[in-house]
């Protein structure tokens, strides 16, 4: 029972572009979401965070963007750089302290 | 992922033997969460602990796996009687958070895990 999903395992994209990750959630009792980044052979940095409350959050080159009736979200990178290759997860939190991940998605961004 | 420190990073055993993974949470940080990442696959909760407490262990296997926090030392994950399924990156989180309740839009600061090969 895979509650987030991220349905798309990777993304290639060119330097300077824009970057789009999806996912989405089958909770509607989900509140709290996050985008997390991870490199190999270390363990998850958190990258950012969005509440229900909100359908938008901002962070220099990294946006979060919640659609609560479709229980999708999106972060969206600009410009991509070379450093942001990694995997990408998305997770959620909804009335217990756990989070739960998603699948995630492998960005390759090239020169 | 400076803070929350995991050990150690690489832990090689033989079936049938024990895996003792340890987990020291970040200054201040009183609650500990441990995941587990199998080869191409996402990160899968397995147990929630607070000081001397097991708030959420839905996540773990029924046999052979445990996890304690103890009121003193790092917070420990054991495997006994291991298995090669049990071969995967085991993460540990932490959390400020206090006490139970719904005021929770902090994140979870992660270690840089234990990598578990049992041959």
């Amino acid at each position: 029972d895979q509650q987030v999903k991220q349905n798309s395992p990777s993304l290639s994209v060119q330097e300077g572009r824009i970057s789009i990750l999806n996912c989405d959630y089958t909770n509607s009792m989900f509140d709290y979401f996050l985008w997390y980044k991870k490199y190999p052979a270390e363990g998850p940095t958190f990258l950012i965070s969005i509440s229900s409350i909100k359908d938008k959050n901002e962070d220099g080159r990294f946006t979060v963007f919640l659609n609560k009736s479709a229980k999708h979200l999106s972060l969206h990178i600009v410009p991509s750089q070379p450093g942001d290759s990694a995997v990408y997860f998305c997770a959620a939190r909804g009335n217990t302290d756990k989070l739960i991940f998603g699948t995630g998605t492998r960005l390759q961004v090239f020169p | 992922n400076a803070g929350v420190m995991q050990n150690p990073r690489h832990l090689v055993r033989r079936r049938g033997q024990e895996a003792r993974l340890r987990c020291s949470p970040m200054k201040g940080h009183s609650h500990v969460y441990w995941y587990r990442q199998l080869p191409e696959e996402g990160l899968k909760f397995m147990v929630y602990l607070q000081k001397e407490n097991i708030i959420d262990e839905s996540g773990m296997p029924k046999e052979r796996f445990s996890a304690e926090f103890p009121k003193e030392g790092p917070s420990i994950l054991r495997i006994q009687q291991v298995v090669r399924g049990d071969s995967a990156a085991y993460f540990c989180a932490s959390s400020p958070r206090t006490g139970q309740g719904v005021s929770y839009n902090s994140p979870l600061h992660f270690g840089n895990g234990t990598r578990l090969t049992v041959t």
